[in-house]
């Protein structure tokens, strides 16, 4: 079973920062936080990975809480193309290769 | 390149009919994974390779027959199937035993079974 909870869907106004958050309150010491991303028609897609400090990437930026129970993936200037199905994703560092993908988020991004 | 090709793109068949998918990654992974996607779902983790060997199964029926015949290649052999097996059927790849583990994903074969 997946391991996290995400919104349903959430709209961004094109160039704004999009903001994604996560809950994984069970996450245990030794799981990363994974974000993935589909785009309609297409394979997922990786964004960005982290253990317990914030990440940043040409793509976007992970924020993780201290307590490590919920994270933010931010997209700093959001496009139309960013519309897209973002999956957060809690896997073990070592060990198992499988990716349990929960729902989702369906982001928007409006012109 | 960062790229993992799945072949057909589409493909229709008849319950009684065999088909197979196939899947090429060059990035040098030796891990390799099928996934199905219905409809408005997350993708569903079916198989995985390690080193070219079935490491997990995650209780796939055997009417979809997976075969990994090189580190590069991958292919789901479908026979018999029923019309609820109609999805996207991904493909991914990824480096084994780092801690970095990415995994890059075709675009995927869209399966219709009449």
């Amino acid at each position: 079973d997946a391991k996290t909870t995400q919104p349903t869907s959430m709209d961004c106004a094109e160039g704004r920062a999009a903001n994604l958050p996560c809950n994984h309150s069970t996450i245990s010491g030794n799981e990363y936080v994974y974000w993935y991303r589909q785009i309609h028609s297409q394979g997922p897609q990786y964004i960005i990975h982290g253990l317990k400090n914030n990440e940043t990437n040409e793509m976007a930026s992970l924020i993780i809480t201290e307590d490590r129970k919920s994270s933010t993936l931010i997209l700093p200037h959001a496009t139309l193309r960013d519309t897209a199905v973002y999956y957060c994703i809690v896997r073990p560092i070592q060990g198992a290769q499988k990716l349990v993908f929960g729902q989702g988020t369906r982001l928007t991004i409006n012109p | 390149d960062t790229e993992v090709t799945q072949t057909p793109k589409h493909l229709v068949m008849g319950m009684t009919n065999k088909k197979s998918l196939k899947c090429e990654q060059h990035m040098g992974h030796r891990a390799m994974y099928w996934y199905k996607q219905k409809a408005k779902k997350p993708p569903e983790l079916m198989f995985v390779y390690s080193y070219e060997k079935l490491s997990i199964n995650e209780s796939v029926p055997s009417r979809f027959s997976p075969e990994c015949p090189n580190s590069s290649l991958l292919n789901l052999h479908l026979h018999a199937l029923q019309p609820e097996d109609s999805a996207l059927y991904l493909c991914a790849s990824s480096q084994v035993g780092v801690a970095k583990n990415i995994q890059y994903f075709g675009a995927g074969t869209r399966l219709s079974v009449l």
